[in-house]
């Protein structure tokens, strides 16, 4: 189905360990993002990517990594995961300029 | 700094009833602005944008205005259902960043 899906909907890990969440989109959209979503905070930037090989950071981009080497593809990596990124991530897409964004159902992240 | 905030933060309303919903900005050198909702769960679905040089866009039952001399945005909503029931986001694009506001809370009663 075209979309946008990400992987694992739902992940546990611990303190210090590596995790990846996967996004992958299917109408080849140049840009992608990344936000968390976190209650009083609302909404924000961690990264985004104009073009494949193009990132670029967000409002919040630290303990965090990204890569995109296809253009259907943008995972974001936590090199060593922090309690306080427990959250709930979603990836999003638009084809640029004035056109809406499309999002992804969310990974909700628990770091114990 | 870029903030946007939603007013109110959440709403209950019986079914059948028109509402609006506010958003303010601070920055008025915006891109577009859009308004989204979001169910339980779930990401975003984009609802409408309007983009800087435009005053309001309508889909369906729903209007969105915009205002950028006084930093505002309304959604409208029309008739408003049960399933009407979700939170609200109203962002603001500048350049490639989305400012997203907090969100209204909808509930319709039935």
């Amino acid at each position: 189905d075209a979309g946008i899906t990400q992987s694992p909907r739902y992940k546990i890990t611990e303190t210090g360990r590596q995790v990846t969440l996967m996004c992958h989109q299917t109408w080849s959209h140049s840009y992608m993002f990344w936000y968390r979503q976190d209650l009083g905070h609302g909404l924000r930037l961690i990264y985004y990517s104009a073009a494949a090989d193009i990132t670029d950071k967000g409002e919040v981009p630290d303990g965090y990594v990204v890569s995109r080497s296809k253009t259907e593809n943008f995972p974001l990596t936590l090199e060593s995961a922090t309690r306080s990124q427990t959250s709930v991530y979603f990836c999003a897409s638009s084809v640029g300029g004035y056109s809406p964004l499309h999002f992804g159902n969310g990974t909700r992240l628990t770091v114990t | 700094k870029q903030e946007v905030t939603q007013i109110p933060a959440a709403l209950s309303v019986p079914e059948g009833e028109n509402l609006v919903l506010n958003c303010s900005f601070t920055d008025s050198a915006i891109y577009n602005l859009q308004w989204f909702r979001q169910d339980p769960g779930k990401g975003l679905t984009s609802l409408l944008l309007i983009q800087s040089s435009q005053r309001e866009q309508t889909s369906g039952r729903l209007n969105a205005s915009l205002d950028k001399s006084s930093g505002r945005s309304t959604l409208y909503i029309a008739a408003s259902q049960p399933g009407d029931s979700a939170t609200y986001l109203c962002a603001v694009e500048y350049g490639n960043k989305l400012v997203f506001g907090a969100g209204t809370i909808l509930r319709v009663k039935s």
